[in-house]
C-alpha cells in the first residue's frame, strides 16, 4: 500500500499571502496525483488531478506541481473561502487508492 | 443537473450489516466507475471500494472480507454492503464517481453518517 503523508498538519496564513502544501508518496506515483478540497460541513471536492490540471471551475490561484514522491499544491493567494482541509490522493498503484492525512488551512 | 445521494440507516448495531444506496441522477450510471469513501469523525479519507455495471468490483483489501458494491442501471441506483460492522465503521460515508480510465473522483455526494452503536 502506498502510503501519502502531508504536511504540515495545519497552517494559519494571512489574506493574500501564498500557501505551500506537501505532499509525499512512500514510493513514486509518477504524475498520478490528485488533490481535493473540503470546506468545513462539505463534501471533498476534487480540484487537481494528474497533478498539475485544474479540475472544471478551479480558481486559477491554484495550482500543483511534483512527480514520483514529492507534490505540492500552491494557492498564490488566499481568499477566506480557501479555508478548508486539503487532501492528496494517488491513483497510481492500487488498491487500495489511498489519501493523506490532510493539512487545514486557516486563516490568521 | 448531476446529482449523488446517498441514503440509509443513520444507526446500525454492532457485528450487524451497514446497507446504503446512492441514486444517481444527471448522468449515465454506465458510464462510470462508482466507489464508496468514508471519514471518520475528524478523520481523513478511506476508500472502500468501487463498482462497475459490469459486475466488476475491486475492494481496499483490509476491508474486502465485509464488503460488497453493487451497480443497478435499472433504478440508477448504486449500493454498499458492510458485515460484521464496529465502533471503528462509524463515518461519514460518500458516494462518488470515476472514470475508469482514471481513478481519481470528480464527483461527490454529501455524505451520509452511519453511527455503530448498541
Amino acid at each position: 500500500e502506498i502510503v501519502m503523508t502531508q504536511s504540515p498538519g495545519t497552517l494559519s496564513v494571512s489574506p493574500g499571502e501564498r500557501v505551500t502544501l506537501s505532499c509525499r508518496a512512500s514510493q513514486s506515483v509518477r504524475y498520478n496525483l490528485a488533490w481535493y478540497q473540503q470546506i468545513p460541513g462539505q463534501a471533498p471536492r476534487l480540484l487537481i488531478h494528474g497533478t498539475s490540471t485544474r479540475a472544471t471551475g478551479v480558481p486559477g490561484r491554484f495550482s500543483g506541481s511534483g512527480s514520483g514522491t514529492e507534490f505540492t499544491l500552491t494557492i498564490s493567494s488566499l481568499q477566506s473561502e480557501d479555508v478548508a482541509v486539503y487532501y492528496c490522493q494517488q491513483y497510481d498503484k492500487w488498491p487500495p487508492l489511498t489519501f493523506g492525512g490532510g493539512t487545514k488551512v486557516e486563516i490568521k | 443537473q448531476v446529482q449523488l445521494q446517498e441514503s440509509g440507516p443513520g444507526l446500525v448495531k454492532p457485528a450487524e450489516t451497514l446497507s446504503l444506496t446512492c441514486t444517481v441522477s444527471g448522468v449515465s450510471i454506465s458510464d462510470s466507475y462508482w466507489s464508496w469513501i468514508r471519514q471518520s469523525p475528524g478523520k481523513g479519507l478511506e476508500w472502500i471500494g468501487f463498482g462497475h455495471y459490469s459486475g466488476s468490483t475491486n475492494y481496499d483489501p483490509s476491508l474486502k472480507s465485509r464488503v460488497a458494491i453493487s451497480v443497478d442501471t435499472s433504478k440508477n441506483q448504486v449500493s454498499l454492503r458492510l458485515t460484521s460492522v464496529t465502533g471503528a465503521d462509524t463515518a461519514v460515508y460518500y458516494c462518488v464517481r470515476s472514470g475508469g480510465v482514471y481513478w481519481y473522483f470528480d464527483l461527490w455526494g454529501h455524505g451520509t453518517l452511519v453511527t455503530v452503536s448498541s
